[in-house]
């Protein structure tokens, strides 16, 4: 499985940009790179997903890396909502089936 | 619904009872998943459907696990003679595609063993 690191955890002051890093050195070539957040007591809500070029949605701006070993997901102004867990996901297939594999994640705390 | 609809939000178990956990998918949705959450871990993998069919059933921690969704629509995870081990957050997901690009999940179905 290609797996992913994050830090464990960061810390954001509210309405200030929040970039989340991720390495991925062992992606392949069509590996596509996931996130997904988890508010507590919740389950997992898609944020943004992408494969090569940067993604921007209403939730988040995804940057990949040029050699698409890491990748930065960008909350542009962070509000007291956006406190939860981020995880950066590879998305892989074997037997037949996409499988994400889901990390630890990066606990973000957002400070009013 | 306009969700992924999991029931029963909460079950209490005695060790070696049956288990029975429902999971209604996005009405439409072709793939469905099951991911098991241990307190203060990421979800993992238990197993994989495309409409009626189970494609992938690696993530399944052992026989007593059983899941199946006979109608391509509502599915139900099955867990015979419950262990302490088995407490965990089970979670269901939907995609409207073959694929996982974009999994929409339930708040999931915590599970005590006592």
């Amino acid at each position: 499985d290609a797996k992913t690191t994050q830090p464990n955890s960061m810390e954001s002051n509210e309405e200030e940009p929040v970039h989340l890093p991720c390495n991925h050195s062992t992606i392949s070539g069509t590996d596509y790179i996931h996130w997904y957040r988890q508010l507590p007591s919740q389950g997992p809500e898609y944020v943004i997903h992408g494969l090569t070029s940067n993604v921007n949605n209403r939730m988040a701006s995804l940057a990949i890396a040029e050699d698409r070993k890491s990748s930065t997901l960008i909350l542009h102004r962070a509000t007291l909502r956006d406190a939860a867990v981020y995880y950066c996901i590879l998305s892989f297939t074997q037997g037949g089936s996409e499988k994400l594999v889901f990390g630890k994640g990066t606990k973000l705390t957002v400070n009013p | 619904g306009a969700g992924v609809s999991q029931s029963p939000r909460y079950k209490v178990a005695k060790r070696g009872q049956d288990v029975a956990l429902r999971c209604d998918p996005i009405s439409g949705h072709v793939s469905l998943f099951w991911y098991q959450q241990a307190l203060g871990q990421g979800p993992e993998f238990l197993t994989y459907f495309q409409n009626e069919a189970q494609l992938d059933k690696s993530g399944l921690p052992s026989d007593r696990f059983f899941a199946e969704r006979p109608e391509g629509s509502v599915s139900t995870l099955k867990i015979q003679r419950t262990q302490q081990e088995d407490s965990a957050v089970y979670l269901c997901a939907s995609s409207l595609r073959v694929n996982a690009e974009k999994l929409f999940f339930g708040s999931g179905t915590q599970l005590s063993v006592l």
